[in-house]
């Protein structure tokens, strides 16, 4: 079985550009949550999608957004980066709820320039 | 307001020797522990869970960790370390199962050969 997949596993960016991320859950997962660890610090509790409806959202400003596809699959937008952005975004995937029931992703590197 | 701390950002160890990672609270109950081990290149990997009645957990990997009330701390430890176990360990607290996880900024595990 296929763990949690998260592309691109890095990503450069400038300035003011727009990054995307993309995560695919394990397959009968429902629930999809974004996370933020920037370096030196632990991770921040970005966004939270589930049957396709944004559930909760973590103290983010609106340039974070993101989406869940009918097959569950999820996209994390950030608009206008910031030099501050850069991190790793990790994607966890749930059926139900339950902290004990998250499954990670390995994660994607943002480097924003 | 809640927090998780954990006072040590980087732990050397010699292989075989014993660990101890340690892990403080500040909720105005008990929450729900987590300690997660991050891997080089692998997502995060629940190691153990702490929600209610016996203090001393066990978990994956030969690890274990005891609650300890009067001090706020969830300590991991491990009586003998393998290089395999050089990883980001990270602690982890929420109100209840279902809500949001708060992260420690994580500890660094080296193991000295």
């Amino acid at each position: 079985e296929a763990g949690v997949t998260q592309s691109p596993t890095h990503l450069i960016k400038t300035r003011g550009q727009q990054a995307t991320l993309r995560c695919s859950p394990i397959s009968g997962h429902t629930s999809v949550y974004w996370y933020q660890q920037a370096l030196g610090l632990g991770l921040q509790f970005l966004l939270w999608y589930d049957e396709g409806e944004e559930r909760n959202r973590g103290n983010f400003p609106p340039r974070f957004s993101g989406r869940q596809f009918p097959n569950y699959s999820s996209e994390l937008n950030v608009n206008a980066l910031e030099l501050e952005d850069s991190a790793l975004y990790l994607c966890a995937s749930s059926q139900g709820q339950g902290n004990e029931k998250l499954f990670f992703g390995s994660g994607t590197q943002l480097s924003v320039l | 307001a809640q927090s998780v701390t954990q006072p040590d950002i980087h732990i050397t160890v010699s292989e075989g020797a014993s660990l101890e990672l340690r892990c403080n609270y500040s909720y105005g109950a008990t929450p729900y522990l987590f300690w997660y081990v991050q891997s080089p290149g692998q997502g995060l990997q629940l190691l153990l869970k702490y929600f209610s009645g016996d203090t001393l957990v066990q978990g994956i990997k030969g690890f274990e960790a005891e609650f300890k009330r009067s001090q706020s701390s969830f300590n991991l430890r491990k009586p003998s370390v393998h290089w395999s176990d050089a990883a980001g360990y990270f602690c982890a607290a929420s109100m209840d199962s279902n809500y949001q996880l708060i992260w420690g900024a994580g500890t660094k595990l080296i193991i000295k050969p």
